[in-house]
C-alpha cells in the first residue's frame, strides 16, 4: 500500500517565479495537510483541505494557495516566490485525526 | 500562540544508554503526537496520546503524558544506532483540529 506520495522531490526555482507542488494521500485518507519545514525547525503548518475545501489554515501570506481534487489528492501553490520560501514542503494525509497523519518524503525547494 | 518547546535541542550518546527528551506547552493539548524524522524523509509517526497520564510503550520507546495535558516526554531504554533521529513532539489544541502545532525537535545521535 503506497504512503503519501509528493511529487517533485526537488525544485530550484528564481526568485518572483511561480510553483506548483503535488501530494497524492495514502489510500483510504481523506484529509490533506500541508507543512512547510525550514532547516533545523519543525514543520509549520500551511492549511488542510477536506472535501475539497480549505477547512484551517495556518500563518501564511495569500501567495500560498491550494487545491483539492474530488480524488482527495491536492496541490500546493506558491506564488511571488521569495528566498525564504526556501524549505521542505510536506504533504500529510489522515482519515481520522486522532491516529495521526502519514507524512510523505516531502518537496525540497529551493529559491534562488 | 500556542508553542512547543523540546529539550534538550541535541542529545548525543553511546550505544547502550538511556535518555529522555521532553515536550513542554503553556496550553492544554487535546492530543499530542511524537514523530520521528530522518534526513531527507517526512516525519513517521510513533505515538498519539490523549488522556492525561497516560503511558504508552512501542518496545525500547515509553511514551507519557502528563496528567494536566501540557507536558509529555519520550523515554528510550537502551539506546541503538537506529534510534538516531530528529525526534518531534506535535500537539492539537482545543479548536483546532488538524492544525499541528510543531516542536523544534530533539536531535538524538547514538554512536556504536
Amino acid at each position: 500500500d503506497a504512503g503519501v506520495t509528493q511529487s517533485p522531490t526537488h525544485l530550484i526555482k528564481t526568485r518572483g517565479q511561480q510553483v506548483t507542488l503535488r501530494c497524492s494521500p495514502k489510500s483510504g485518507h481523506d484529509t490533506v495537510s500541508w507543512y512547510q519545514q525550514a532547516l533545523g525547525q519543525g514543520p509549520q503548518f500551511i492549511f488542510q483541505y477536506y472535501e475539497e475545501e480549505e477547512r484551517q489554515r495556518g500563518n501564511f501570506p495569500d501567495r500560498f494557495s491550494g487545491h483539492q481534487f474530488p480524488n482527495y489528492s491536492s496541490e500546493l501553490n506558491v506564488n511571488a516566490l521569495l528566498l525564504g520560501d526556501s524549505a521542505l514542503y510536506l504533504c500529510a494525509s489522515s482519515a481520522d485525526t486522532y491516529y495521526g497523519y502519514t507524512f510523505g518524503s516531502g518537496t525540497r525547494l529551493t529559491v534562488v | 500562540t500556542q508553542l512547543l518547546e523540546q529539550s534538550p535541542q541535541f542529545l548525543s550518546i553511546q550505544e547502550g544508554e538511556n535518555l529522555t527528551v521532553y515536550c513542554n506547552s503553556s496550553s492544554v493539548f487535546s492530543s499530542l503526537q511524537w514523530y520521528r524524522q530522518e534526513p531527507g524523509e517526512g516525519p513517521v509517526l510513533l505515538v498519539t496520546v490523549v488522556t492525561g497520564g497516560e503511558v504508552k510503550k512501542l518496545k525500547r520507546l515509553t511514551f507519557q503524558f502528563g496528567d494536566a495535558r501540557k507536558d509529555s516526554s519520550l523515554h528510550i531504554t537502551a539506546a541503538q544506532p537506529g534510534d538516531t533521529g530528529l525526534y518531534l513532539c506535535a500537539g492539537e489544541f482545543g479548536g483546532s483540529q488538524g492544525n499541528l502545532i510543531f516542536g523544534k525537535g530533539t536531535k538524538l545521535s547514538v554512536k556504536p
